[in-house]
């Protein structure tokens, strides 16, 4: 079972703070990183799919880096506002042996804005 | 496009007693999956369908099968179920598991086994 770890587990900002948050995962036998935002009472959503390393994505406030040698992954929030408020799920799609197809999924990060 | 649908929303069983979870996707992607969700855990995956016609165990499968009806549906069964398996189950679909694909997430079915 591979490890994927998330930190920290929960994050209370204010509104206008930037934060960020980490994925760690086991470097060996990479293919994708996955990025998802979750909602209370909502479906995970996909944010950023990354292969590469260096990568980096963005989508309006949101970003995110890639570092496949070492095996992290940074997501950045910039100018947090309430409707961020979410939990962050990184999911790590390994290309070795029977892990390949599937996505294992860290705990998540709990994001709280504060108004 | 409804994406990703699951039914029922909520169940509340009795230990021993048997259902189906239904899943399905207009998108007609090829791969579906199956997660439970518990508290502290994170997303596990039950079993998953790379394409219609093949099914395959992921982390968790014991005490579910599973029937990949055909490319639109994909259920989840529990033939003995067991309070260890209150959960939320989510259903998810993607157009493939050979490359990067994101996945869909259907909005949960919330179980209670008591």
């Amino acid at each position: 079972i591979l490890n994927v770890e998330q930190s920290p587990q929960s994050l209370h900002v204010q509104e206008g703070d930037s934060t960020n948050f980490t994925c760690s995962f086991p470097s060996s036998n990479f293919y994708a990183l996955h990025w998802y935002r979750w909602e209370t009472a909502k479906s995970p959503e996909a944010l950023f799919v990354m292969t590469l390393n260096g990568d980096e994505k963005k989508k309006g406030r949101i970003s995110a880096t890639l570092n496949t040698k070492e095996g992290y992954s940074y997501l950045y929030i910039k100018g947090s506002q309430p409707e961020d408020s979410a939990t962050y799920l990184c999911a790590l799609h390994n290309a070795g042996g029977t892990s390949y197809g599937k996505l294992t999924f860290g705990q998540g990060t709990i994001l709280t804005v504060h108004p | 496009n409804a994406g990703v649908t699951q039914t029922p929303k909520f169940q509340v069983l009795k230990t021993g007693q048997s259902m189906t979870l239904q899943c399905a996707q207009d998108m007609n992607h090829n791969s579906m999956y199956w997660y439970r969700q518990d508290p502290g855990m994170g997303l596990r995956l039950i079993y998953y369908s790379a394409s219609e016609g093949t099914t395959d165990k992921g982390e968790v499968p014991n005490g579910y099968n599973v029937s990949r009806l055909n490319k639109r549906e994909f259920s989840l069964r529990l033939e003995s179920a067991a309070p260890s398996q209150t959960s939320v189950y989510f259903c998810a679909s993607s157009e493939g598991t050979g490359a990067p694909y994101e996945q869909y997430f259907g909005p949960g079915t919330r179980l209670t086994v008591t």
